[in-house]
C-alpha cells in the first residue's frame, strides 16, 4: 500500500507557542491531503481539506486562523497550531488519497500543550 | 441520523472466535467501501476495500456489501489477540479523486487469549 508519514509524533509545548506538524506522501503524489483531530475513545473528526496550490478548506467550527494549512508540494501538507493552548492538546492525524476511494493515513501526531 | 451508522461496541470475544463488525449507510450513491483499523495511538490502516456489492476475500477478513439493504460488513475468521483494535468503516461515491470519505464512529475489538 502506499505509505504517509507525519512528523513529529510526538510533541509537547508550552502554551502560547506555534507547532507546526508535517505530514508527507512518500510514493505517491497527492494534491489533496485531509487533517484530523481525534481525541481519546472518539472517532476521527475533520478539520480541513489541504489543496496543492490553492487554499485550505476548513470544516464548519474549525478556526482558520488557529489551524493554519500550508500544501506545498504535490507530497507535503503542513498543519500550524498557533498560539496553542491546552485544550488543543490531541491526537493530530493526516490522511493523503491515492484515487478516489483509497486513504491512506499517517502514523499520527501527539500534541501536548502545558 | 447519521449517514453511516456503527455500533460502537466495545465487543469482546474469545481468541479463535468469527467476528463480525458492521456498518449501515443512508446515502446509495455510495460506491466503495473500505474497512480500516486503527491501534490506540496510530493512525488508521486500510485493511481492505469492495467495490459495489459483493464480497472480498483477504486472508482471515472478508469484506461483504449489500447495497440494496445499504449494509456493510467486515469477518474476521479465527481471531486474534492481536486483532484487537477499532475498526472504521468508510464509504466513497468515488466520482473524484480526493472525496471526503464518510467514516462511521468505529467498533472497539478486544480479543482475549
Amino acid at each position: 500500500g502506499a505509505v504517509v508519514s507525519q512528523h513529529p509524533s510526538w510533541v509537547i509545548c508550552k502554551s502560547g507557542t506555534s507547532v507546526k506538524i508535517e505530514c508527507r506522501s512518500l510514493d505517491f503524489q497527492a494534491t489533496t491531503m485531509f487533517w484530523y483531530r481525534q481525541f481519546p475513545k472518539q472517532s476521527l473528526m475533520l478539520m480541513a481539506t489541504s489543496n496543492e496550490g490553492s487554499k485550505a478548506t476548513y470544516e464548519q467550527g474549525v478556526e482558520k486562523d488557529k489551524f493554519l494549512i500550508n500544501h506545498a508540494s504535490l507530497t507535503l501538507s503542513t498543519l500550524t497550531v498557533t498560539s496553542a493552548h491546552p485544550e488543543d492538546s490531541s491526537f493530530y492525524i493526516c490522511s493523503a488519497p491515492l484515487n478516489s476511494y483509497e486513504q491512506y493515513f499517517g502514523p499520527g501526531t501527539r500534541l501536548t500543550v502545558t | 441520523q447519521k449517514e453511516v451508522e456503527q455500533d460502537p461496541g466495545p465487543l469482546s470475544v474469545p481468541e479463535g472466535a468469527i467476528v463480525s463488525l458492521n456498518c449501515t449507510y443512508s446515502n446509495s450513491a455510495f460506491q466503495y467501501f473500505m474497512w480500516y483499523r486503527q491501534y490506540s495511538r496510530k493512525g488508521p490502516e486500510l485493511l481492505m476495500y469492495t467495490y459495489s456489492s459483493g464480497n472480498k476475500e483477504d486472508g482471515r477478513f472478508t469484506a461483504q456489501v449489500d447495497k440494496s439493504s445499504k449494509y456493510i460488513s467486515l469477518f474476521i475468521r479465527d481471531s486474534q489477540p492481536s486483532d484487537s483494535a477499532t475498526y472504521l468503516c468508510a464509504m466513497s461515491d468515488g466520482v473524484e479523486y480526493g472525496n471526503k470519505l464518510v467514516f462511521g464512529a468505529g467498533t472497539i475489538l478486544r480479543v482475549k487469549s
